[in-house]
């Protein structure tokens, strides 16, 4: 089946630093990839996509490459900030039929400054 | 455009007692999904509908879990009777398409505690 693995957390970095969340997957098919963000106090918010493969989504200052020959979707940020604390939670859609987004287990990232 | 609606946002039960979550998702979107957050996981899907028809509900405990969604609107989540490990946050989903290219939105969960 599909699954969906990320870097442990939490993760605790100072303001302006390089961050990277690891994450990797398994699916049938081609799958899309997502990365969405959690706030504190708030709903799971798509942060962006990808949807085949060398495809780079961005947003925020935030991108992931879908790399299909390391069945890997990293995110990264080139200087976080305080706002950026919050759960971030890779997923991919995949399934004939059904299309079953599968998240992984989420990373909590703190900035502090 | 409004988001996903959910309610209650917070509920205390015994176990054994039943429970019911209500769930408005975005005008116009087909599908709809209920998931299951326990805390420090990730969402887990226990049901995916198409319209008013089930998708997929393999995840689904059906000896204590059910969810109907009539008319293709608004769905409700009923859990009869409770256990502990109910506990977690139930969070309804939709999306225009149940296609790999179409974004689910989500609403803010309901935070279930069973004591």
């Amino acid at each position: 089946g599909n699954s969906v693995t990320q870097m442990e957390g939490p993760v605790t970095l100072s303001e302006e630093a390089f961050l990277t969340i690891n994450c990797t997957y398994t699916a049938t098919g081609y799958p899309s990839l997502f990365w969405y963000v959690q706030y504190p106090g708030e709903g799971l918010q798509l942060l962006l996509k990808a949807t085949k493969a060398d495809d780079k989504g961005s947003n925020k200052g935030f991108e992931a490459t879908y790399r299909k020959e390391t069945t890997s979707f990293h995110l990264e940020k080139g200087s976080v900030q305080v706002s950026d604390s919050a759960v971030y939670f890779c997923a991919l859609y995949s399934g004939a039929g059904s299309y079953q987004l599968t998240f992984g287990k989420g990373t909590k990232l703190s900035v502090i400054p | 455009e409004a988001g996903v609606a959910q309610s209650p946002r917070y509920k205390i039960i015994e176990k054994r007692q039943s429970v019911a979550f209500w769930c408005n998702p975005i005008s116009g979107h087909a599908t709809l999904y209920w998931y299951q957050q326990i805390l420090g996981q990730g969402p887990k899907l226990l049901i995916q509908f198409q319209n008013n028809g089930v998708v997929d509900d393999s995840q689904l405990p059906k000896d204590r879990f059910s969810a109907e969604r009539l008319k293709g609107v608004d769905s409700t989540l009923k859990i009869q009777p409770a256990k502990l490990e109910d506990s977690a946050v139930y969070l309804c989903a939709s999306s225009f398409t149940g296609t790999s290219n179409t974004e689910a939105f989500f609403g803010q969960g309901t935070r279930l505690t069973v004591v």
